[in-house]
Order: structure tokens, then sequence, then C-alpha cells
């Protein structure tokens, strides 16, 4: 079965550092993979997702991630961390048919 | 309009009670998902619907009724909940069936009593 690792439950960084989130899958083939944003009691909003081709993703608000098979990891990274990042992120892979399967999620928390 | 609309955003409601969760989109999606999102946990599937017609039920308990009346109405109808049934729920949609690109609602934060 298709599961989603995201080590970290808790995050702090400092303003203007630089972010990277961890996510590990665990799938049959080449997944599908995805980062959302959820701010807290709001939905769920997509950063950027993976489905194949160039392994360094793009997405909004800055944020990259990179898909390495070797490692089935997709970790996402931020060059310079805003406060307004402070959210929770998942990591996410589709599983067959339309099922969307999330890791447990990391809380960023930005100090000024 | 980019929106999937959830209403109401807040219900408390007794285990004894009737009540009835809206989603509403208008970009002509075809497909319309709820999920549940139990405090500090990921959002778990729950249903799908394609076409307006259900697709997936995850062994939901039979106290969760969903309706889909047309393609841009998802409807959860809440009867006889349970306590643990206190959970964020959110709906989502896509524009054909597929979890490439969802788009997601604010949710309705569900109190049972």
């Amino acid at each position: 079965a298709q599961s989603v690792t995201q080590p970290d439950i808790h995050i702090t960084v400092s303003e203007g550092a630089s972010l990277e989130l961890r996510c590990n899958y665990s799938y049959g083939a080449t997944p599908y993979l995805f980062w959302y944003v959820q701010s807290p009691g709001q939905g769920l909003q997509l950063l950027l997702k993976y489905f194949s081709g160039d392994t360094l993703v793009q997405g909004i608000k800055g944020f990259e991630a990179e898909f390495k098979r070797s490692q089935s990891s997709f970790n996402l990274r931020k060059p310079s961390v805003h406060w307004s990042d402070a959210a929770e992120y998942f990591c996410a892979v589709a599983a067959y048919g339309n099922k969307l399967v999330f890791g447990a999620g990391t809380i960023l928390r930005v100090k000024s | 309009d980019t929106e999937v609309t959830q209403t109401p955003k807040h219900l408390v409601m007794g285990m004894t009670n009737k009540k009835s969760l809206k989603c509403e989109q208008h970009m002509g999606h075809r497909a319309m998902y709820w999920y549940k999102q139990k405090a500090k946990k990921p959002p778990e599937l729950m249903f799908v619907y394609s076409y307006e017609k259900l697709s997936i039920n995850e062994s939901v308990p039979s106290r969760f009724s969903p309706e889909c009346p047309n393609s841009s109405l998802l409807n959860l109808h809440l009867h006889a909940l349970q306590p643990e049934d206190s959970a964020l729920y959110l709906c989502a949609s896509s524009p054909l069936p597929g979890v490439e690109k969802l788009f997601f609602g604010s949710g309705t934060q569900l109190s049972v009593l």
C-alpha cells in the first residue's frame, strides 16, 4: 500500500533562513507527488506537484521540491522563509484511482 | 469563480440531531470529494463523486450520507453522530476524476456533543 512519511512533526526556522521539509514515500511505481499547505482551520492549498520529467519542481510562494527516486524522497525547500509561511505542510502521494494519501504533516513555526 | 464554498463554517450538534454540510463549486468540475480531518491529523478520504455518481466510499459509517444533487453541489447528511466524529470536514473538487488538480474548500468545523 502507498504510504507517506514526514519525519519532522515540528520545525522552527528564523525568518529569512532557508527551509527544507522532508518527505519519503512508499509506492510500487513512479508516483504522483504533491505538497499542500494548510493554515489553522482552513482548507489545503496546493504548493506544487510532480508527475514526471524534470525532477526539480517549482511551485507557488517561492517553494520548490526535488524528486529523488533513489531515496524515495520529495523534499520541499524554500531559500528564505517569511513569517507568513508559518502553517502546516502536508506531503501526499496519489494512490490508485481518485485517492490522495497524506503524510502526517509538518508544522512550521517562523521566529522573528 | 475559482472557489469551493462550504457552509456552514462551524457546526455544533447533539448526538440525536440531523444536520447537513453543503459544498458548492461553479468551476464546471465533474468530480467532488469529502475528506475528514481530525485534530492534528492529515485529511482522510471519505467519498468521491464522479459525474454525480458515487465512485468511492472509504467504508464510512452509514451515519454519514453523501448526496450529489447536481454537478455543482455536494451535501453530507449527518445523523446520530458520535463525539469522535468531531473534525474538520473538507470538500474538494477537480475538473475531471483524478487527484491531479484538487481544489479544497475551507472546511466545516464540526463539534458533536
